[in-house]
C-alpha cells in the first residue's frame, strides 16, 4: 500500500486478555517502530526494528509485551495479560533513513 | 540519552499572525531534528527536518524551523498563521547516525480568525 496500516483501529478487551496489533510497513522501509501515546501525551518510544531483528526494545515497560516482524516487512506487536494501564494509541512508524511515517493508530481500550 | 522539552502545552495566536512553537532538545553526538503534525483523530505527520546544513530549514504548509547550536533548540515558525493551522505538535529528535526517536510531549496550537 501507499501508506502505513495499521490493524485493527480500534480493539476493545478485557483485562487479562492477549491481545495482537499488527503493522504494515511502507514497502521498501528496512526500519520499523512501535510507540504508545496515551491522552494529551507524545508518543512514547517502545521497540525499533532493523530489518528482522529488534534493534532497540528498550520502550517495552514489562516484559508482558512483545513484538516480531519476522519477515523484515509486517510486525506484530502482542500484549499478554493486559491491564487497564495498558489501554492508549498504539502507533507504527516505518523509515528510509531520515523522517518516520506514522499509520493511523490501533486504539487499544482494557476494561 | 536522548530528551526534548516542549515547554508550553498550549500556543493561541490570531490568524494573520506569525506563531512560534518552542523546542529544546538533549542528545549525545549531532541531533537529527523533526516536527510532526497531528490533526484529530489522525496518525502523526512529517513536516519538516534538520539533519546538517542550513540551520533554517523549510517544510510543508510554509512552516519553517531553526536550528540552534548553541542553545539546542529547534523552535517551528510560520510567518503568517491559519485557522487551518490548528493542531498538535510535536518536536522530536535523533541521535545522529542512530534511529532510536524520542517525541517530545506536544503543544497545541490554536489559531483564532
Amino acid at each position: 500500500g501507499a501508506g502505513v496500516s495499521q490493524t485493527p483501529s480500534n480493539k476493545v478487551t478485557e483485562k487479562g486478555k492477549y491481545v495482537e496489533l499488527r503493522c504494515d510497513p511502507i514497502s521498501g522501509h528496512t526500519a520499523l517502530y512501535w510507540y504508545r501515546q496515551s491522552l494529551g501525551q507524545g508518543p512514547e518510544f517502545l521497540i525499533y526494528f532493523q530489518g528482522t531483528g529488534a534493534a532497540d526494545d528498550s520502550g517495552l515497560p514489562n516484559d508482558r509485551f512483545f513484538a516480531v516482524r519476522p519477515e523484515g516487512s509486517v510486525s506484530t506487536l502482542k500484549i499478554q495479560r493486559t491491564e487497564r494501564g495498558d489501554s492508549a494509541v498504539y502507533l507504527c512508524a516505518s523509515s528510509s533513513a531520515g523522517e518516520l511515517f506514522f499509520g493511523e493508530g490501533s486504539r487499544l481500550t482494557v476494561l | 540519552a536522548q530528551s526534548v522539552a516542549q515547554p508550553e502545552d498550549q500556543v493561541n495566536v490570531a490568524e494573520g499572525n506569525p506563531l512560534t512553537v518552542k523546542c529544546t532538545y538533549s542528545v549525545s553526538g549531532n541531533p537529527y531534528l523533526f516536527w510532526y503534525v497531528q490533526y484529530p483523530n489522525r496518525g502523526l505527520q512529517f513536516l519538516l527536518k534538520y539533519i546538517t546544513g542550513d540551520n533554517l530549514v523549510k517544510g510543508s504548509y510554509g512552516f519553517e524551523a531553526e536550528f540552534n547550536k548553541s542553545q539546542t533548540s529547534f523552535h517551528l515558525k510560520k510567518p503568517s498563521a491559519l485557522v487551518s493551522d490548528s493542531a498538535l505538535y510535536f518536536c522530536a529528535v535523533r541521535r545522529g547516525g542512530g534511529f532510536k526517536t524520542i517525541f517530545g510531549a506536544g503543544t497545541r496550537l490554536f489559531v483564532k480568525a
